[in-house]
């Protein structure tokens, strides 16, 4: 049953710690993204990756971190330098990079800073 | 600055009637346009694309049509289900690369 999993779906923090949010695909897609969804907002790219070892900033990059060192782990950790870290978390895969891909979207973390 | 709009925040209709859901863009670079549909707590799943060489795209109750001049595009849902009450994105891009840029998105109700 191919798919993309986040883990966890809800998750709390205290202000001043990083937090890891985990994403895991296996439908072998080359390519994989982070998304920040805010209340009334769009979905706004944080980072992505088009292959195994490589990533680049999307337009909210700051206060972020990411590895690819797996094809299919794409992981994201909020830093304590993210100034307004609460929010709907969204990992997405494409097979290709290329944009007449589908993009399939994980379920999402929900992110609270405490 | 907003690239792509989706000026109505929510539409309500009634089942079985149409919905038309409408979207804005300013980047004259945008050539790929889709749609996606949100439940709450869910992650966002692709309904419909078209390219900007077409006008026009079907897939079964759901069309998308582009006006280039306008720049604007509309998803049309025909006959409107309960099912289909959820939020709907539009996106965009330009080049070869997967990096959509999205809407805010619209709230869809449809009404039994």
């Amino acid at each position: 049953d191919g798919g993309i999993t986040q883990s966890p779906k809800y998750l709390f923090r205290k202000e001043g710690q990083n937090v890891t949010l985990s994403c895991e695909q296996n439908l072998n897609h080359d390519a994989m993204y982070w998304y920040r969804q805010d209340p009334g907002q769009g979905l706004r790219l944080i980072y992505y990756s088009q292959i195994v070892n490589d990533f680049q900033k999307g337009d909210i990059a700051e206060g972020y971190s990411v590895s690819r060192e797996k094809k299919e782990s794409f992981p994201l950790t909020v830093t304590s330098a993210q100034k307004n870290p609460t929010a709907f978390y969204l990992c997405a895969s494409t097979e290709t990079g290329y944009r007449t891909d589908t993009q399939y979207f994980g379920p999402g973390t929900r992110l609270t800073v405490l | 600055d907003q690239q792509v709009k989706q000026n109505s925040p929510s539409l309500s209709v009634q089942e079985g009637r149409i919905s038309i859901l409408n979207c804005d863009y300013t980047n004259s670079m945008f050539d790929y346009f889709l749609w996606y549909k949100k439940y709450p707590a869910e992650g966002p799943t692709f309904l419909i694309s078209i390219s900007s060489i077409k006008d026009k795209n079907e897939d079964g109750r759901f069309t998308v049509f582009l006006n280039k001049s306008a720049k604007h595009l509309s998803l049309h849902i025909v006959p409107s289900q309960p099912g289909d009450s959820a939020v709907y994105f539009c996106a965009a891009s330009a080049g070869g690369s997967y990096i959509p840029t999205f809407g805010r998105g619209t709230s869809l109700i449809v009404h039994p």
